[in-house]
């Protein structure tokens, strides 16, 4: 149990459907992460959250769209995803800057 | 941001230490050096930090050179459990997320 929780596990999506990724984090923490793990490649950052505002956004496609409600809740909600978006997706916390991150076990996407 | 060079695979055998090597020259005085592990089909796990001095926790034993230049992780007791691609980054205190993760070091313990 990481104090981080990730649902769904697995997903598969069809390119024009609609989904969303959920993460719950009980740790108090108050900065959220979403990255992406492609096969064979390192761990890529996609957004950053502090306090439920959006600080980062690597230059990710506008079919992934994020949401943080809360500092203990965050969505990365899908549409008309392409299938090299196939990917383990991770959430991540940590309670400010300089902490270490806490992770999730992630979501295996899989986009037919 | 600097960069970290780690070897792509290492073995250890259960019990011994593993020693797992990073070099990260261009490393500047107000970065830290991180640790984290993947093991199968998990998110990565921290392990340990460390600025300047030595640090030791449950898990690991961190040593940085004094010249900062590079790192070694210390598992002093290896077990199969520990069998898990090993990160080395480098990132500022101010900007914790900005970790940029690497290719890591896949560390194999065998019995």
């Amino acid at each position: 149990e990481t104090g981080v929780t990730q649902t769904p596990r697995h997903l598969v999506m069809g390119m024009t459907n609609k989904k969303s990724l959920k993460c719950e984090q009980h740790l108090g923490h108050n900065a959220m992460y979403w990255y992406k793990q492609s096969a064979k490649k390192p761990l890529e950052l996609m957004f950053v959250y502090n306090f439920k505002e959006q600080t980062e956004n690597n230059s990710v496609p506008s079919r992934f769209s994020p949401e943080c409600p809360n500092s203990s809740h965050l969505f990365l909600h899908l549409h008309t995803l392409q299938p090299e978006d196939s990917a383990l997706y991770l959430c991540a916390s940590s309670p400010e800057t300089y902490s270490p991150l806490h992770f999730g076990n992630g979501t295996r996407l899989t986009v037919t | 941001d600097a960069k970290t060079t780690q070897p792509t695979s290492m073995d250890c055998a259960e019990g011994r230490a593993a020693n797992l090597p990073c070099n990260h020259s261009t490393i500047s005085g107000n970065e830290y050096v991180y640790w984290y592990r993947q093991i199968h089909s998990q998110g990565p796990q921290y392990i340990i930090h460390g600025l300047k001095n030595n640090e030791t926790n449950e898990m690991a034993s961190l040593i940085i050179t004094e010249d900062r230049k590079s790192s070694t992780l210390i598992l002093p007791h290896a077990t199969l459990r520990d069998t898990a691609v090993y990160y080395c980054i480098v990132s500022d205190g101010y900007n914790t997320d900005k970790l940029i993760f690497g290719t890591g070091t896949r560390l194999q313990v065998f019995p």
